[in-house]
């Protein structure tokens, strides 16, 4: 069965830099979320996104956007890179409306790291 | 404030014997858990999870069992096996419109053959 794709992979940025993550939910999936997950830490919830209409924030950076596109797939947009902001970065999806929407399934990740 | 704890960071089992790794949150508005299952340089691969009006729930080796007047969970694995060696993280959500996970911190199982 198709997962969540992510990319790119792994990403290496200069302090000040920009970066776009993205991400492809599981097929008819419309719900995207974005977690940062910093070395030794539990994942921590950033934003997401239902029908393209932000549905919920946590503790995103001013420095960060996201958006969700017509055809449900999301982008994670990092300007000014900090050093601290090196992490994994993972999209979980879900499908709104069923007895499933609870069950979050995550792709692979992108790893940054800020030099 | 960590809503969801797991306060051991590691065990480890033998094979074919049970794997009990706990977890413990605070905020009594949760209605939803979920357990992962996380290799190094991979995303959570969800294993099981539990409405808040349940208090057990099975599926193959895997079984939930959640005890809301503790606030206390916990994910039984039998037989465990050397496979199932990987950091398993607790999550919860909250009732209502939001969606998000609050994670535990982990605990890293280990089966030893």
């Amino acid at each position: 069965a198709a997962g969540v794709i992510q990319s790119p992979r792994h990403l290496i940025k200069e302090k000040r830099e920009t970066a776009t993550l993205k991400c492809y939910p599981i097929p008819r999936h419309d719900t995207v979320y974005w977690y940062q997950q910093g070395p030794g830490q539990d994942p921590q919830f950033l934003i997401s996104f239902y029908e393209k209409m932000q549905s919920d924030k946590g503790s995103i950076p001013d420095r960060f956007s996201a958006q969700q596109f017509s055809d449900y797939h999301s982008e994670l947009n990092m300007s000014s890179l900090e050093l601290g902001d090196s992490a994994l970065y993972f999209c979980a999806s879900s499908l709104a409306g069923t007895p499933l929407y609870n069950e979050q399934f995550f792709g692979p990740g992108t790893r940054l790291t800020v030099l | 404030d960590q809503q969801v704890k797991q306060n051991s960071p590691s065990l480890s089992v033998q094979e074919g014997r049970i794997s009990i790794l706990n977890c413990d949150y605070t905020n009594s508005m949760f209605d939803y858990f979920l357990w992962y299952k996380k290799y190094p340089a991979e995303g959570p691969t969800f294993l099981i999870s539990i409405s808040s009006i349940k208090d057990k729930n099975e599926d193959g080796r895997f079984t939930v069992f959640l005890n809301k007047s503790a606030k206390h969970l916990s994910l039984h694995i039998v037989p465990s096996q050397p496979g199932d060696s990987a950091v398993y993280f607790c999550a919860a959500k909250r009732g209502g419109a939001t969606n998000k996970l609050i994670f535990g911190t982990g605990t890293l199982l280990a089966v030893q053959p």
